[in-house]
């Protein structure tokens, strides 16, 4: 069965910091991974993609992925209050012809102003 | 607006009874995925179409649930004889194959479902 580990949180950091948010999965056969925000009561919103290993930025974000280590990571710079939410880590294996979505749980973040 | 919609955005409805929600995709999408999400979990994937082809299935998805994309544009998830249990947001997503510049997944609002 494929998992994706999350770090509930809260993570709280402070306005204007790095926050980090850190997230393992189980099947080497993934390939592509997905950020999403999720405000509460609200769908997710993606943030970013990628699909190989290495640093993907887009503005504030960057998305790293380790596949050895089976490991995928967000970073979001200058950190405001507006981006507290909880943040959906998701795989897919798209090798096998499975296309659905494995996410965690969601990490909550919380940046203190 | 050209984003995913669903309806209704909320449900209540009493043990027992039949519910059935709609997903419009994003127009230019062929795919088209249902979700499921209670609190404090992630989104839990149910099934995906193809255009008109209901390609994959969860094992979540038991025998009182049924999915529907007739012509290739719209879905139906339809939840017969409602529990207690199946309470939680709906979510629909779509996308378009992989390979292409934009193969994600986008999101509709949701249905919430209350089964009291």
């Amino acid at each position: 069965q494929k998992e994706v580990e999350q770090n509930s949180g809260p993570l709280s950091v402070p306005e204007g910091a790095i926050a980090s948010l850190n997230c393992t999965y189980s099947d080497r056969g993934s390939q592509s991974f997905f950020w999403y925000r999720q405000y509460s009561g609200k769908s997710p919103e993606l943030i970013m993609f990628i699909y190989s290993n290495g640093d993907k930025e887009d503005g504030r974000f960057t998305a790293q992925l380790n596949k050895a280590s089976q490991y995928v990571s967000l970073l979001i710079r200058d950190s405001q209050p507006s981006d507290s939410a909880t943040y959906l880590c998701a795989v897919r294996d798209s090798g096998g012809g499975a296309d659905g979505l494995t996410f965690g749980k969601g990490t909550h973040l919380i940046i203190q102003p | 607006d050209t984003g995913v919609s669903q309806d209704p955005r909320h449900k209540i409805t009493k043990r027992g009874q039949n519910v059935t929600f709609r997903c419009d995709p994003i127009s230019e999408h062929n795919r088209l995925y249902w979700y499921r999400q209670t609190l404090g979990q992630g989104p839990e994937f149910l099934t995906y179409f193809q255009n008109e082809a209901q390609l994959e299935k969860s094992r979540l998805l038991s025998d009182r649930f049924s999915a529907e994309r007739p012509k290739g544009s719209f879905s139906t998830l339809e939840i017969q004889r409602t529990e207690q249990g199946d309470s939680a947001m709906y979510l629909c997503a779509s996308s378009t194959p992989p390979g292409g510049s934009t193969d994600t997944q986008y999101f509709g609002p949701g249905t919430r479902l209350t089964v009291l």
